[in-house]
């Protein structure tokens, strides 16, 4: 069974740093692409990084550009997220998910089938 | 940035109604959509990817459409279980971009 665990979500001060991680099973996490997005409190959902499987291609949202990142280790079967020079508005649920991908007849489709339970971030003083 | 403008924001609907959520794309995104379910506290579930496949387990009175710009997600007949918010979200290119959401409410 598929399974994300996220873990390191507290309360820290603006302009504090934090380090989530998703800790992965169930699935060969060294071939897999990782993402991680958030949910700010009431509001919709929000992508917030990927990462390809050997770590080498890396994306970001412009709203954490220069202050998160992304990383994994495929050894421990980890996925983390760096947070620094945090704002208020970076307070929500954070979620890792896993980004699959399929042969279709023509090309190839992404998807994100599996999903940790959040780990909640709260920037405030 | 690819901008998904989802619709209705919010409906309200009865147990057994069909139901037609959709989303459209700034720019063309080809088939490269799916849509999620979340539930109040819960993460995001994958119902439909590729915008018209039907996810592994998922009821099939869930089905996809569209392709290009416009993409529709149609709830055949209403369960009590399917009250909650669905999302698109398209995978064409980076930043991935979520529609903003439509919350499905007991009538």
């Amino acid at each position: 069974e598929v399974q994300l665990v996220e873990s390191g979500g507290t309360w820290v001060q603006p302009g504090g740093s934090l380090r989530l991680s998703c800790a992965a099973s169930g699935f060969t996490f060294s071939t897999s692409m990782m993402n991680w997005f958030r949910q700010a409190p009431g509001k919709g959902l929000e992508w917030v990084s990927y990462v390809s499987s050997t770590g080498n291609t890396i994306y970001y949202a412009d709203s954490v550009k220069g202050r998160f990142t992304i990383s994994r280790d495929n050894a421990k079967n980890s996925l983390y997220l760096q947070m620094d020079s945090l704002k208020a508005e970076d307070t929500a649920v954070y979620f890792c998910a896993r980004e699959a991908v399929e042969m279709a007849t023509t090309s190839i489709v992404n998807f994100f089938d599996s999903w940790g339970q959040g780990t909640r971030v709260t920037v405030s003083s | 940035a690819v901008q998904m403008t989802q619709s209705p924001s919010s409906l309200s609907a009865s147990v057994g109604d069909r139901v037609t959520i959709t989303c459209r794309a700034s720019q063309g995104i080809r088939d490269d959509l799916g849509w999620y379910q979340q539930k109040p506290g819960k993460a995001p579930k994958l119902l439909i990817y590729a915008a018209t496949t039907l996810h592994s387990g998922v009821p099939s009175r869930f089905s996809g459409s569209g392709s290009g710009t416009d993409f529709t997600l149609t709830i055949s007949s209403l369960q009590p279980e399917d009250f909650a918010t669905y999302y698109c979200l398209q995978d064409y290119d980076f930043p991935r971009t979520f529609g903003q959401g439509t919350k499905v409410e007991v009538k």
